[in-house]
């Protein structure tokens, strides 16, 4: 079965840091792949996400990820993080022989210290 | 996103009772979702729905079931509601072949 790995839990940073959140995935095929965020007490909202063509994907508020094939990886980045920016961020993964269905990682809490 | 509906928000309820979640969108899509979100298990997919006619089984179904009364409905039971399925409860849709999901505020569900 697929499977989804964000190995940072919990992460701490001080304004003004760089991001960057691992995810790793095991299907070899082909894959869509996606950031989700989820502010406190909020929805799951869509950062970015990637289909094909370039690998390095921009999303919405100053996020980009770069999908690298041979790495099985997706990892979101972001140069310059601000307060604003605590929550807790998913990464998700769709395969197609998956019947389409998301699979997603067990989440990366992101607390940003003003 | 605003486009899709939980209701309740926030629901308590006891042991062996039966409940409904339910789920509705303006989006126009024809798949709808439902997952669970524990702490640190991420979300993880109960039943989804590709049309009226068309259910599903997830990762976690037992214990659920669904109805899909139209295309803007999905409705979720829990038939005899039991502690562990204390979560929050996400409703999502989404169509096409380059699919993006779109997701629901969510329903807070305790079982005492």
């Amino acid at each position: 079965a697929q499977s989804v790995s964000q190995h940072n839990h919990h992460v701490i940073l001080s304004e003004a840091a760089s991001l960057e959140l691992g995810c790793n995935y095991s299907y070899g095929g082909t894959v869509n792949l996606f950031w989700y965020v989820q502010y406190p007490g909020q929805h799951l909202q869509l950062l970015l996400k990637y289909f094909s063509g370039d690998p390095l994907v921009k999303g919405i508020k100053g996020f980009e990820a770069e999908f690298i094939k041979s790495k099985f990886s997706f990892n979101l980045r972001k140069p310059s993080v601000q307060w604003s920016d605590t929550a807790e961020y998913f990464c998700a993964v769709r395969n197609s022989g998956s019947a389409r269905q998301l699979t997603f990682g067990s989440g990366t809490q992101l607390t940003v210290l003003p | 996103d605003a486009d899709v509906t939980q209701t309740p928000r926030n629901r308590i309820t006891k042991t062996g009772k039966r409940i409904m979640l339910e789920c509705s969108q303006t989006k126009g899509h024809d798949r709808m979702y439902w997952y669970r979100q524990d702490p640190g298990l991420g979300l993880r997919l109960i039943y989804y729905s590709f049309d009226v006619k068309d259910i599903n089984k997830g990762e976690i179904s037992d214990g659920y079931s669904v109805s899909r009364q139209a295309q803007a409905k999905f409705s979720l039971s829990l038939e005899s509601a039991i502690p562990n399925q204390t979560a929050l409860y996400f409703c999502a849709t989404g169509t096409g072949s380059r699919e993006t999901q779109y997701f629901g505020p969510g329903t807070r569900l305790l079982v005492l």
